[in-house]
Formats: structure tokens, C-alpha cells, sequence
């Protein structure tokens, strides 16, 4: 199957900073998405990103997908944004592009 | 409100005592799916469904089932859990098409024991 990997697997940041998070893919996919678990663990959907690019406020991500990899970055960064970001990809397959595949996500502590 | 909602939050349950955990979706979804999350394992996709009847198995099935009698609901099961299923659960729900981004439940912390 399809291999996800996302760098850094971890990252501690001072409030203020800015950070690129990568993910890259191993096939073609039809579905690309970056999502954002808070430390009480709830899943939340960031960016539907299977190529281009993409921005909701502070957040953007953009997507080469001849390249087979996406960057999300993350501009003057609030503690609110601690968590787990977690890229999910699925590949070219009709039904398949909504079974997605995770990758194990960059761990990211803001400090104050 | 347009949500995902799932039931229980919390379990505990006893090895071989059948559950199910609810999961229902007021966004007239197509798509919907059930995960698990380990540690050092990620998420894992257990089932899926398309649409309505429609379900299929995921990366890790054992153990598990699912039906998908109405659009907003997608029961996940479990006969006979092990404590190897102990892990957190989240069902997921999508639109068919572009822009189908994935809505998560709140999640299930079940522990068998």
C-alpha cells in the first residue's frame, strides 16, 4: 500500500515562530488531507489538499503531486496550536482515494 | 449544527461482552469509516462504507463489523472484544467528490479488560 511519511516527527517552537511541516507520499493520490489533534485528542479536517495550495488564516499547505509530497505551514504560532498534525493521503482508485492512509504525524509544542 | 457524533466516549467493558458504539452524521454524507488509533501504530482504517449497504473492510478488520442500514448511521460492533482491541476509536464521515474532507467524531476510549 501507499507509504505516508511526515518530518519532522517532532518540534518544539517558541510562541511567534513560524514552521513548515512536510509530508511525503510514496504513489499517484486523489486525496490529500492535513488534519490537527488537540491534546484532548479531538481530529480536526485543516486542509482537502490533493494538489495546489491552500490558506485559512495563519495555516497554508500546498501540494506537489508530481513530486509526491505537502508542506503545511504554520506563521506566528500560538500555544493553541500544540498537538498532533497528521497527513492522510489516498491513492488514484475510484473508491480507494477515500480509504486514507496516516501518517504518524510531527508532535508539536508551542511554549510561551 | 453539522457534526459527527459518537457514543460512548468512555468504555469499559469486560473480554467477550458484545458492544456497539454509535456513530451517526447530519451532513447526508455518502462516505463514512471507522478508525483506530494506537500508540506507535497511528490510525488504522478497521471499515468503510460508500453508501448506504455498501461497507468493505479496511487494514484491520478482525474482530470488527459494521452496517449501514440509513445514510446517517454507521454502528461499529464488536461480538466478542479482546484486549487487543483496547485503543481509541473515531468514526469519520465525507462527501463523495472534490472537497470531500473528512469530519471526525469526538472519538471512543474503549478499554477491554
Amino acid at each position: 500500500g501507499i507509504q505516508v511519511e511526515q518530518s519532522p516527527p517532532d518540534l518544539i517552537l517558541q510562541e511567534g515562530a513560524n514552521s513548515t511541516l512536510r509530508c511525503n507520499f510514496s504513489d499517484s493520490v486523489n486525496n490529500l488531507q492535513w488534519f490537527h489533534q488537540n491534546p484532548w485528542g479531538q481530529l480536526i479536517n485543516l486542509f482537502y489538499i490533493p494538489s495546489g495550495t491552500k490558506q485559512n488564516g495563519r495555516l497554508s499547505a500546498t501540494t506537489v503531486a508530481t513530486e509526491r509530497y505537502s508542506l503545511l505551514y504554520i506563521s506566528s504560532s500560538q500555544t493553541t496550536d500544540s498537538g498532533v498534525y497528521f497527513c492522510a493521503v489516498g491513492p488514484y482508485s475510484g473508491a480507494g482515494s477515500y480509504q486514507l492512509t496516516f501518517g504518524k504525524g510531527t508532535k508539536l509544542s508551542v511554549i510561551p | 449544527e453539522a457534526q459527527v457524533t459518537q457514543n460512548p466516549r468512555y468504555l469499559i467493558t469486560v473480554t467477550g461482552k458484545k458492544l456497539t458504539v454509535t456513530c451517526s452524521q447530519n451532513m447526508n454524507h455518502e462516505y463514512m469509516s471507522w478508525y483506530r488509533q494506537d500508540p506507535g501504530l497511528g490510525l488504522r482504517q478497521i471499515y468503510y462504507s460508500m453508501n448506504v449497504e455498501v461497507t468493505d473492510k479496511g487494514d484491520v478488520p478482525e474482530g470488527y463489523k459494521v452496517s449501514r442500514k440509513e445514510k446517517r448511521n454507521f454502528p461499529l460492533i464488536l461480538e466478542s472484544p479482546s484486549p487487543n482491541q483496547t485503543s481509541l476509536y473515531f468514526c469519520a464521515s465525507s462527501l463523495k467528490g472534490e472537497g470531500g474532507g473528512y469530519t471526525f467524531g469526538s472519538g471512543t476510549r474503549l478499554t477491554v479488560v
